[in-house]
């Protein structure tokens, strides 16, 4: 039974460049979220799976910010031309099914620094 | 959108006081969630409720529907209670597309 892990657990990039985030969800868990934590916005919801699909994409900051999950299991988040502004610890959690009376679960993290 | 407020947004407690952190929320939800995050760690989920009381541990947590309020309770706090405690919601519609809406946090500090 191991948690939510995500990788890499720090990450450390330069301006423009792009950055691919991964996360593997708790096995049998259908749902699936990313959301970001940083200093000047706090913890914000960016985009959630339900199996593979992602029914609202309104969340995710700009059109940089793109998001996948494939075999209902493991999703990558990426960012294309990164910004300074980007920089922050972008968290992925996972539940049972896509409801929300449903305990998600976290990972640990990925902390990216955009130089 | 629901705005989620927090109240205090830091505490410094005594070994053994009882602490009360509230939350309080603008629109109607299907479930609030309390979660705890120790400095440079990852966030556990304490507690997922949509009416009543849940006790676990020496944690308590209520929520009154009617006034959109939420209390979180550690009774005889430690030291190692000192985290950051958030508390957050889900939307009304009871689907999980809106992920969840989160407080800015309380910032507890229990000295020994």
């Amino acid at each position: 039974g191991a948690g939510v892990s995500q990788s890499p657990s720090n990450k450390v990039t330069e301006k423009g460049k792009d950055v691919e985030l991964r996360c593997d969800p708790i096995s049998g868990h259908t749902a699936l979220y990313w959301y970001r934590q940083s200093l000047g916005q706090g913890l914000e919801f960016l985009i959630y799976f339900q199996g593979n699909s992602a029914p609202d994409k309104s969340g995710l900051p700009s059109d940089r910010f793109s998001a996948e999950r494939t075999g209902g299991s493991v999703s990558t988040l990426t960012i294309q031309r990164t910004q300074q502004e980007d920089s922050a610890v972008y968290l992925c959690a996972s539940s049972l099914y896509g409801v929300s009376y449903n305990e998600q679960f976290f990972g640990p993290g990925t902390r990216l620094t955009v130089l | 959108k629901n705005e989620v407020e927090q109240s205090p947004q830091n505490l410094t407690a005594q070994e053994g006081e009882f602490i009360t952190i509230n939350c309080s929320y603008s629109v109607g939800i299907s479930a609030l969630h309390w979660l705890q995050q120790h400095p440079g760690g990852g966030i556990v989920s304490l507690f997922m409720l949509s009416s009543g009381k849940k006790k676990h541990g020496r944690l308590i947590a209520t929520i009154n529907i009617q006034e959109k309020h939420s209390s979180l309770h550690i009774t005889a706090s430690h030291p190692r209670d000192s985290a950051v405690y958030i508390c957050a919601v889900t939307a009304g519609s009871g689907g999980g597309a809106d992920g969840l809406t989160f407080g800015k946090g309380t910032h507890l500090i229990i000295q020994p």
